[in-house]
């Protein structure tokens, strides 16, 4: 059974702060994924991964970085978080061209 | 660009009724459709999915229809139970090796199954 797991469910950061969200998968999926989810936006991808140290830009990247050092682990990094990015995020991961497995979410509140 | 989109923002049904959410694409290149379900407070989980090579897919309850000249599918769920009720996305995705799994998504419907 396939688990990604996310290092926290709620955060809340101050404006500014450099905040950092982890996401570990236990199914040695080559690909890893960070979306954030909001209400009339759906899921919009942020930054995929397809192998270690290996990263692509998505739909929406700005504000955002990555890091991939081990193939189970991939971390979103909010460099200077701001007000808009108050979002759910959610990382996934999958091995095959199709279809994605996802972790919990992370809410994150930025005040 | 919305690649993805599903118009109905909600739906609301009768327990026991049929639900039928749309789905409209326009990337005539996307070959592998798929539906998530998400509950508040957890992660989307996959529910059906259907290649482009065909036109529909059943899985008890849930029976997604593909038609490509319109660039339109469907979920159908029936009987509609309470449990339900949630969020469902739409996407859509490129088979081979360079897509790497991207998913796109579309903006979700809210679906709510009244008893």
């Amino acid at each position: 059974d396939v688990k990604v797991t996310q290092s926290s469910r709620y955060l809340v950061k101050r404006t500014g702060e450099k905040v950092f969200l982890e996401c570990v998968q236990d199914m040695d999926h080559e690909n890893m994924f960070w979306y954030r989810q909001d209400p009339g936006l759906g899921l919009r991808l942020i930054y995929f991964s397809y192998d270690v140290k290996m990263k692509e830009k998505g739909d929406i990247p700005e504000g955002y970085s990555v890091s991939r050092e081990k193939k189970e682990r991939f971390s979103l990094i909010l460099e200077s978080a701001s007000t808009n990015q108050t979002s759910m995020y959610l990382c996934a991961s999958s091995s095959l061209s199709r279809g994605q497995y996802f972790g919990p979410g992370t809410r994150l509140l930025v005040l | 660009d919305q690649q993805v989109k599903q118009n109905s923002p909600s739906l609301s049904v009768q327990e026991g009724r049929i639900s039928i959410l749309n789905c409209d694409y326009t990337n005539s290149m996307f070959d592998y459709f798929l539906w998530y379900k998400k509950y508040p407070a957890e992660g989307p989980t996959f529910l059906i999915s259907i290649s482009s090579i065909k036109d529909k897919n059943e899985d008890g309850r849930f029976t997604v229809f593909l038609n490509k000249s319109a660039k339109h599918l469907s979920l159908h769920i029936v009987p509609s139970q309470p449990g339900d009720s949630a969020v469902y996305f739409c996407a859509a995705t490129l088979s081979g090796g360079t897509s790497y799994g991207k998913l796109t998504f579309g903006q979700g419907t809210i679906l709510t199954v009244h008893p």
